[in-house]
Order: structure tokens, then sequence, then C-alpha cells
């Protein structure tokens, strides 16, 4: 398994197993839903998943479910994505972003994560 | 499911012209509809939520609008700052999906 905090690139085979992690400050996180969004140039841009604040409620886009788990810590100040079984598909810039009245902002810079034998 | 259509997908316009892109729902819809620009080798960045709320430290000439099913990003007089892409967004029964983007190049 690897493991990614939102910067730089990672490289991971086809039916292997990623871990991201993102620590934004500049909000209480504590008190606010954060979401994970990816981007490709063939699909734009992609929301994966949604954790509220105290991680009582969790979404999931349907090309992701079963997949990929949302979790955070909030004592870290950190959002993670376990991402399994990745497809070539999968290949994507990640970003991590606050949920704020059905939006998103306080965006990360972004994880390249490529999935390729 | 419900499907935004977003377009132009490009578009080309001089400094201060106004300029409008569209966001049509498949069907009506609630007004969680946000709109965000992005520039090159940056993350998105939110302009309007709720279809017409302009986000903090976002310049007035940027305005949102809804009519039926109709979503409007109108800038108001276009400057060289706002050559980038720009993406719709729409959230409705715990789902979040996006438009396919407009590219706006100053001429």
């Amino acid at each position: 398994e690897v493991h990614a905090v939102e910067s730089g690139g990672v490289l991971v085979q086809p039916g292997g197993s990623l871990r991201l992690s993102c620590s934004k400050s500049g909000f209480s996180f504590s008190d606010s839903s954060m979401n994970w969004v990816r981007q490709t140039p063939g699909k734009g841009l992609e929301w994966l998943a949604h954790i509220s604040s105290s991680s009582s409620a969790i979404y999931y886009a349907d090309s992701v479910k079963g997949r990929f788990i949302i979790s955070r810590d909030n004592a870290k100040i950190s959002l993670y994505l376990q991402m399994d079984s990745l497809r070539d598909e999968d290949t994507a810039l990640y970003y991590c972003a606050r949920g704020r009245d059905q939006a998103f902002d306080n965006w990360g810079q972004g994880t390249l994560v490529t999935v390729s034998s | 499911d419900i499907q935004m259509t977003q377009f132009p997908p490009t578009l080309s316009a001089s400094v201060g012209d106004r300029v409008t892109i569209t966001c049509r729902a498949s069907q009506n819809t609630n007004d969680w509809l946000a709109w965000y620009q992005q520039k090159p080798g940056k993350a998105p960045k939110l302009l309007i939520y709720k279809a017409s709320s302009l986000d903090r430290g976002v310049p007035s000439r940027f305005s949102g609008g809804v009519s039926g099913t109709e979503f409007t990003l109108t800038i108001r007089s276009l400057q060289p700052d706002d050559s980038a892409t720009y993406f719709c967004q729409h959230y409705d029964n715990y789902a979040w999906t996006f438009g396919q983007g407009t590219k706006v190049d100053i001429k």
C-alpha cells in the first residue's frame, strides 16, 4: 500500500491500493464537512466522496462506491481517502475541498495519482 | 439523476465585453448551483454559490442567475485576469455533479 499527502505524484499498479491524506488549515476543520474531488482531462471534475464534520454522514459517487473509503481525524486535522482495487481510469488529479452551502471551497493543491503497470 | 449541460465549451471575447455561460438542468431542480474559476495548474476557485450568492472576495463583475432550468454565470465587463476555465456544479440528493466546463479566452 502506498501513502501520499496531498502533494506530488504517485504511481500505483492496477489492482493496488493507495491512501491519500489531506491536512487543511485556515478554517475550523472539525466544524466542516469535507470532500474528495478528482479531475481528468477527459472527464473533467468529478465529486467522489463527502464526509460530515462528525463523520456521521458519508456519501460516495457510484463510480467509487465499494472501492474507496473516506474518513477523517479531527484531532489531527486530517482527511483521508483509502483507495482499493485501483483501475486505469482512476488516474487523475485528486483534490480535497471543504463543503459549504453544497459547494466546495478551500481546495487543496491536488495529488496526481497514476494507475499503470 | 439530474444532468447538467454546460455551454458553450469555449468562448473568445474582448476586454470589456459582457460574457454569459449557461448550465441547463435536465429537469426542474433546486438552486444549489455553484460556479468555479480554474486557471492552469491551479485548483478551482469558488465564485458563486446557491445560484446567485457571490463568494467572499470575488469581484462584483461576476454574477449568477437562474431562469427555469437554466443557470447562468455572467461576467459584466471581461478583464484579462478572467481568462480561465469555468465550471458549474450542482447538488441534489446527496450527489454533487459538475458541468463540462467553459474555456474563456481573451481576444
